[in-house]
């Protein structure tokens, strides 16, 4: 059972760069979430989506876009890295939206140069 | 806004003791989550509270709810290398599940 997969799990990049970090949970749930975890700053999240084709800004929005246009896939870009970017970033998934858990997956440790 | 704190921020116990984390929350909490993220790995779901005064347990953790529902604690008993990693606690910000909210986090260290 693979849970909620992310892809790749490190990634360095150049400011000005793009790139798409891929996340796939196969638990058919309805709900996926993008966070980033920042030394003192917490698990922040980014953007999260209520199903498929649709995605909603979540407490730090700017500079990410993201899309789901299948229900297992949640997909986040960077259009142009900055070095504020850098950060670890975390996916996951949930059955509805309260009073059911997050899965997470393992994580993709990007780092903007 | 809702707010999670955590205390301690960070534990250093030895090998067999029993521990204490908690959770302490600004609104009342409708569902609190604790969850155990070791370096460079995702977070692991432990457990998940909704009434007050619950109290679960898995292995040799124990996690409660509060009956004002507004605290948690985790509790390991005789703490092994294998506890060690970061305890967050999550919440749902409301009645309605909007935007999940984390603690900050306690560190746990386990020494052998």
């Amino acid at each position: 059972n693979a849970g909620v997969t992310q892809t790749p799990k490190f990634r360095v990049l150049k400011t000005g760069q793009s790139m798409t970090l891929l996340c796939a949970q196969d638990m058919n749930h309805e709900y996926m979430y993008w966070y980033r975890q920042d030394p003192g700053m917490g698990l922040r999240l980014i953007h999260y989506s209520v199903g498929e084709g649709t995605t909603a800004k979540g407490e730090v929005p700017d500079g990410y876009n993201v899309s789901r246009l299948k229900k297992q896939n949640f997909l986040l870009g960077l259009e142009s890295a900055a070095p504020s970017q850098t950060s670890v970033y975390f996916c996951a998934s949930s059955y509805r939206q309260g009073n059911s858990p997050l899965h997470f997956g393992n994580g993709t440790r990007l780092t903007v140069t | 806004s809702q707010e999670l704190e955590q205390s301690p921020q960070s534990l250093i116990v030895q090998e067999g003791k029993n521990l204490t984390i908690n959770c302490t929350s600004s609104k009342t909490l409708y569902g609190l989550y604790w969850y155990k993220q070791k370096y460079g790995e995702g977070l692991i779901f432990l457990m998940m509270l909704q009434k007050g005064g619950e109290e679960k347990s898995h292995e040799k953790i124990t996690a409660k709810l509060d009956e004002k529902k507004q605290q948690s604690s985790l509790h390991i008993t005789a703490s092994q290398p294998s506890h060690a990693g970061i305890y967050l606690c999550g919440a749902d910000a409301d009645n309605y599940g909007q935007n999940f909210v984390f603690g900050p986090g306690t560190r746990l260290s386990v020494l052998p």
